[in-house]
This record gives structure tokens, sequence and C-alpha cells, in this order.
């Protein structure tokens, strides 16, 4: 089975920009997550998507949102950038109804100058 | 709020010997999983273990194995005969047993390095 896949790998943005990322699951999976890593921050639960349905959500502004296909692929868009938001942004598949472990993508390494 | 400490920033240990190390976390729930994950260079996340907040029995996978204690809300992962490549990032998670609540907490990680 092919792992979860997360594009673009790199992205450079400029400030009050905006950018949308994307990630397929592992074929079968319904629920995506998203995550957050940055250095002072640590890992930082974005939010989750299943069957198409926003099922959980971290504390985060407006500016970042999601939505997810009937196929389950998941796109992550941040509006307005501020260099706060570089980091590098993880996605992570499960079945979602059944088993609890998350499968993560290789991420996405955005940086806003 | 659930959170998950891992008070060791930085660990090294020699080649083919054993290392701990540590995890402690903070929930009023009874139900749960654990996790230990590996972030090698890469940047890819692995699972390395997990552990059932309901089995008393501890985890095991290869040279990896936990040592939970529950009631301490201690989840410390040992590495034995350590190897070049298991140097990483070392995060250790929480994940309540909920189904429908898929939010993992993770730890601030604990940086691996592994001296041939």
């Amino acid at each position: 089975k092919a792992g979860v896949t997360q594009t673009p790998r790199y992205l450079i943005k400029t400030r009050g920009q905006q950018v949308t990322l994307s990630c397929s699951p592992i074929s079968g999976h319904r629920s995506v997550s998203w995550y957050q890593q940055t250095p002072g921050q640590g890992l930082q639960f974005l939010f989750e998507y299943f069957s198409e349905t926003q099922r959980n959500k971290g504390n985060f502004p407006g500016r970042f949102s999601g939505r997810q296909f009937s196929n389950s692929r998941s796109e992550m868009n941040v509006s307005t950038l501020e260099l706060g938001d570089s980091a590098l942004y993880l996605c992570a598949s499960r079945t979602g109804t059944s088993g609890y472990e998350q499968y993560f993508g290789p991420g996405t390494r955005l940086t806003v100058t | 709020a659930q959170t998950v400490t891992q008070s060791q920033p930085e660990m090294s240990v020699q080649e083919a010997e054993t290392v701990t190390l540590s995890c402690t976390y903070d929930t009023s729930e009874s139900d749960y999983y654990l996790f230990w994950y590996k972030q090698p260079p890469s940047r890819q996340m692995i699972l390395v273990i997990r552990q059932e907040a309901y089995k008393q029995q501890n985890a095991t996978e290869n040279r990896f194995s936990v040592n939970f204690q529950k009631a301490a809300k201690s989840f410390s992962l040992k590495i034995s005969d350590s190897q070049l490549g298991d140097a990483a990032m070392y995060f250790c998670a929480y994940r309540s047993a909920r189904t429908s609540y898929d939010k993992v907490i993770f730890g601030p990680g604990t940086s691996l390095s592994v001296i041939p």
C-alpha cells in the first residue's frame, strides 16, 4: 500500500499571501489529521477530517482552514500568511472507524518571508 | 486538558548500549493510548510502539520496550542494543480512547544521538 503523500514538499511564500497544502491518505483511510511542527511550539494539532466533515479542531486562528474530498484527500489552507506560520506541516491518516494508529506523511516545509 | 512532558531534551547512547527515554503525562481519563514516535532527520514520523492504557502488560517491539506505570502516569521507552539508525527525535504522544476524537497530544521530544 502506498503511504501518506503530501504536496508540495517545500514552499516559500511571502507574508500576506495564502497557501494550500495537499494530503493524500493511505487507501481506505477516511480520517486525515493535520499538525504544525515548529522548533518553539513542537507538534500542535490543527484539525481532523473524517468523511468530508471536520471532526476535531485545535487552537489555531480562523486563517487556518481545511477540507476533505469524497476520495478522502484533504487540503489545508492558510490565508494572510504571517512569519510565524513558517513550519513543517504534517498530515496523518488512519482508518477512522477502528484502529487508532496514525500514519504520517513526509510533511510540507513552509517558509514565509 | 491533557499534557505530555518529556524532561530530557537531548540524550546520547553508545552503540550497542541501552538507553531509556522518559515521558510523563497528565489526564483525567481512564482509557487512552500512549505512543512513542520516531522522527529521523528525513522528517518522516514513524510509530515505534504503542500501549493501551487498559493493558497492564508492557508493550514490546523487538529492541523497543516500554515501562508503563498508569498510577504514576509514566511511560518510558527503553531501546536495547542501540544502533546508529536509532538516532532521531523521539516523541511521546497521548490519544484519548474515544474513537471520534483523533487529536494526538505530543510531548516536546527527546533528541537521541548514537555514538559509534
